[in-house]
């Protein structure tokens, strides 16, 4: 299994301002994903962090709006950027274990909140 | 494109067995997972299934047919700490893609 820590927990943030999330795992990994969860729905991809190079985004996820940062095998960061309401979410950090089911495991996740 | 489509939610009883269905459409398909979440908690990993047949786990069981793009999740002996959100998730090339997720509520 892989253990992965997330920073901020929880956090209230003011409309207009931008937030970077943090998320260490604890063994070295090609790939990292970031996830966003609105309340009550299910999780959807934002993008794919590889070491080394720019992320990957998925449909309707910008790099201006969600800059990502991957500067080793074990860290990156998720920014949140010009935060609206809308952007009130869980975002998830991600990332493959070793295991041949290759289940993806879940940091704790990161509650945002903008008023 | 990828699709993946699941009940919105479903109630059962304690002790009993409940069946939570899911259809999938993925290119590049190596895999289909299945997720518990409870309210404010990440999800956790329950089961994987790449062939066609059946993976039991304890209470739990996941059933997979690819050449119908089906998958099922079969629940036994409900507790009540069994009520949660389950997600099915179909991995294509190196992404995992998630569906609405099945609210169940499990009842005395």
């Amino acid at each position: 299994s892989a253990v992965i820590s997330q920073k901020p927990s929880r956090d209230i943030c003011q409309r207009g301002t931008s937030l970077t999330i943090q998320c260490q795992v604890d063994s070295q990994v090609t790939m990292m994903f970031w996830y966003r969860q609105q309340p009550g729905q299910s999780l959807t991809l934002i993008a794919t962090a590889n070491q080394g190079s720019e992320a990957t985004y998925e449909s309707g996820f910008v790099i201006d709006k969600f800059p990502i940062s991957r500067p080793n095998l074990t860290f990156s960061t998720l920014t949140v950027s010009n935060m609206s309401p809308e952007d009130s979410s869980i975002y998830l950090c991600s990332v493959f274990g070793l295991a041949k089911t290759g289940e993806l495991f879940f940091g704790e996740g990161s509650r945002l909140t903008v008023l | 494109g990828q699709n993946i489509d699941q009940p919105t939610e479903m109630t059962a009883t304690e002790g009993a067995i409940v069946q939570i269905n899911c259809t999938y459409q993925t290119s590049g398909f190596n895999g289909l997972f299945w997720y518990q979440q409870h309210a404010g908690e990440a999800p956790t990993f329950l089961s994987y299934n790449v062939l066609d047949g059946l993976e039991e786990k304890g209470r739990f069981s996941s059933f997979l047919s690819r050449s119908k793009g089906y998958s099922y999740l079969l629940l036994k002996e409900l507790q009540m700490k069994d009520s949660a959100s389950y997600l099915c998730a179909a991995r294509g090339g190196n992404k995992l893609v998630f569906g609405a997720g099945t609210i169940l509520r499990v009842k005395s």
